[in-house]
């Protein structure tokens, strides 16, 4: 199946502590995605990333770090220095140049 | 800058009659313009896309929306809600302004079907 995969469904975050959310994508994409997600909001971009060992801020990227050392892989870390962290987040991928993207399934994160 | 406004942050239908989903959109070029929808708990699904090859677009599950340009709209609808039609939906434009593709999203707006 091809398909955007993200772990754990969920997650909980104690204070000061760092957590990585992952998002794994079997589509062939070169762009990948990380948004986050508020009740009855919609979607606000945290980082994005065109290409490999490439990626750049979105609208609210303080707190958070990504990597991406895979075409496949974009995970994103909640760093301590995220201080609301509770949120809803979805990673996307996207062909380039293209301009839909598909939505993997979304980790909850919870703080203790 | 691109932008989009979902003018209804509710609707409630009775099953069996028709949807109407309403989105405004503000953009300096010709958009590009989408609805997705969301079940709870759930990731976001892409029921249509426009982008200028018609203006009526045809989607997944018998959505369709219509583009209109003098209007700014991008109205979604279906003839008949189904119970599994409950979700949130989204309208979101793209803006290529920034040298890549930035989704816009509207604040969404929650579909309740009733028996």
């Amino acid at each position: 199946d091809g398909g955007i995969t993200q772990s754990p469904k969920y997650l909980f975050r104690k204070e000061g502590q760092n957590v990585t959310l992952s998002c794994e994508q079997n589509l062939n994409h070169d762009a990948m995605y990380w948004y986050r997600q508020d009740p009855g909001q919609g979607l606000r971009l945290i980082y994005y990333s065109q290409i490999v060992n490439d990626f750049q801020k979105g609208d609210i990227a303080e707190g958070y770090s990504v990597s991406r050392e895979k075409k496949e892989s974009f995970p994103l870390t909640v760093t301590s220095a995220q201080k609301n962290p509770t949120a809803f987040y979805l990673c996307a991928s996207g062909g380039q140049g293209g301009e839909t993207q598909y939505f993997g399934p979304g980790t909850r994160l919870l703080v203790l | 800058a691109q932008s989009v406004t979902q003018l209804d942050s509710h609707v409630s239908v009775s099953e069996g009659t028709p949807v109407l989903l309403r989105c405004n959109y503000s953009s300096s070029y010709s958009p590009s313009l989408f609805w997705y929808v969301q079940h709870p708990n759930k990731g976001l699904q892409l029921l249509l896309k426009y982008t200028s090859a018609a203006t009526l677009v045809k989607g997944i599950n018998g959505f369709e929306a219509e583009f209109k340009k003098s209007e700014t709209s991008f109205h979604l609808t279906k003839p008949s809600a189904h119970m599994s039609d409950a979700a949130e939906y989204f309208c979101v434009v793209s803006d290529r302004t920034g040298g890549y593709n930035k989704l816009i999203f509207g604040a969404g707006t929650r579909l309740a079907v009733h028996p």
